[in-house]
Formats: C-alpha cells, sequence, structure tokens
C-alpha cells in the first residue's frame, strides 16, 4: 500500500521570503502522480501542481515548484515570494494512473499547516 | 476550469435522521467519484469510491448501509448518511475525475467540490 508522510504539522515563512515544504511517500509502482493541495480557511481544495513520476523535469507554476526526487521517493514544495494569501494547509498527494486497474483515487499526506506573516 | 458543485455547503440535522450531499461536476463528465472525510485538523480520508452505473466501493471500516452512495448519471454522484448520530459529524468532500483520463493524460488528475459540514445534534 502507499504511504505519504509530511515530517512538518507547520511551518512559519515571513512574507516574500521562500519556504519549502517537505513530503516522502512509499510505493512500489514505477508510475504514478503527485500533487500539492492547498486548503485554506474556507476548505476548498485547490491544486497547486502535479508531477508525473515518469518525467524527470521538475514541474513549476508560477511561485510554486517542486523537488523531485524519484529514487529517494521525496517531493517537496517550494514557496518563492511567499503572499499571505499563501496561508494554509497544504497536502502532499499520491495517484496511481487510473489505467492498469487503479481507480485513481489520491492517498494525502497528513498536511502542513503554513502561515505567513507580514 | 473543470468545476464540480457540492450541496449543501451545511447542514445540521437531528439525530436519526438521514442526510443527503449532491456532488455535481459541472463541465465535465465523471466515470469516477471520491467520497472523502476530514476531521478538524485532520487530513483527508477516503470513504469510498463510486462509478457510474455500478455499485460503489468502500474502504475498510466504512459501513456501506450507513453511508449510501449513488451515482446515477456521469454527472452526478450522491452521499446518503442514513440514520445519523453526532459521531458523524465531520466535513464531507467529494471530488471527480473526469471521463476519458488515462495514460499521460493532463486531465488525470481530480477536482474537488467545496465541502459539506455536517453537524448532528
Amino acid at each position: 500500500a502507499q504511504t505519504v508522510t509530511q515530517s512538518q504539522p507547520e511551518m512559519s515563512v515571513q512574507e516574500a521570503e521562500t519556504v519549502t515544504l517537505s513530503c516522502t511517500y512509499d510505493t512500489s509502482e514505477n508510475n504514478y502522480y503527485l500533487f500539492w493541495y492547498k486548503q485554506p480557511p474556507s476548505r476548498q481544495m485547490i491544486l497547486v501542481i502535479r508531477q508525473e513520476a515518469y518525467k524527470q523535469q521538475n514541474a513549476t507554476e508560477n511561485r510554486f515548484s517542486v523537488n523531485f526526487q524519484k529514487a529517494a521517493k521525496s517531493f517537496s514544495l517550494k514557496i518563492s515570494d511567499s503572499q499571505l494569501g499563501d496561508t494554509a494547509m497544504y497536502f502532499c498527494a499520491f495517484m496511481k494512473p487510473s489505467y492498469g486497474g487503479s481507480q485513481g483515487n489520491l492517498i494525502f499526506g497528513k498536511g502542513t499547516k503554513l502561515s505567513v506573516k507580514p | 476550469g473543470a468545476v464540480v458543485s457540492q450541496h449543501p455547503s451545511w447542514v445540521i440535522c437531528k439525530s436519526g435522521t438521514s442526510v443527503k450531499i449532491e456532488c455535481r461536476s459541472l463541465d465535465f463528465q465523471a466515470t469516477t467519484m471520491f467520497w472523502y472525510r476530514q476531521f478538524p485538523k485532520q487530513s483527508l480520508m477516503l470513504m469510498a469510491t463510486s462509478n457510474e452505473g455500478s455499485k460503489a466501493t468502500y474502504e475498510q471500516g466504512v459501513e456501506k448501509d450507513k453511508f449510501l452512495i449513488n451515482h446515477a448519471s456521469l454527472t452526478l454522484s450522491t452521499l446518503t448518511v442514513t440514520s445519523a448520530h453526532p459521531e458523524d459529524s465531520s466535513f464531507y468532500i467529494c471530488s471527480a475525475r473526469p471521463w476519458g483520463a488515462g495514460r499521460g493524460a493532463t486531465n488525470e488528475k481530480l477536482f474537488f467540490g467545496s465541502g459539506t459540514q455536517l453537524s448532528v445534534l
């Protein structure tokens, strides 16, 4: 079974600075997807970034980028130029592809509460 | 972007009554929808997977007779909490996977509803 571990329950960062959230996972699969979701106080789940395991290039989305280390099963999220609106819970998630018999559901880590301070 | 509508946003009910939560994909078809449960300050836990036109698959420990799931069309799944009790109070979130998502597909991702806060008195 797949597991996702986020070892930082809470983190804080000053506005405009950079912060990195850690995530490790365990799987025997070779092909899969990894995600970072943001959950602000509204509790709406918002997709931040997505990485396909068969792609070596790290995904980037504006101020958000990942450091994907497949051999180490590590998937960290870097937020540059942090903004007050980045304050939220961040969940790392794993998904097996929907082909090959998987339903394609997400397995979540326990989350990291990020506070951006002015 | 893909939109998933979930209703109601919050509901308060008396113990012993049943509550139905709807999850609709507004601009795409979803053969598979997922229902998650989230307790305060905790992560999302998968309750069940619903496939259009077939019976839902429940995770271990989730009572299928208590949490009835129906996925009658490619755009609608419902979760009915039957005979609700205070311990069922929680935040319920649905998510949907677009039809046609497959090998290497860019739509191999899930889209989430806005969630339903259930409070059972």
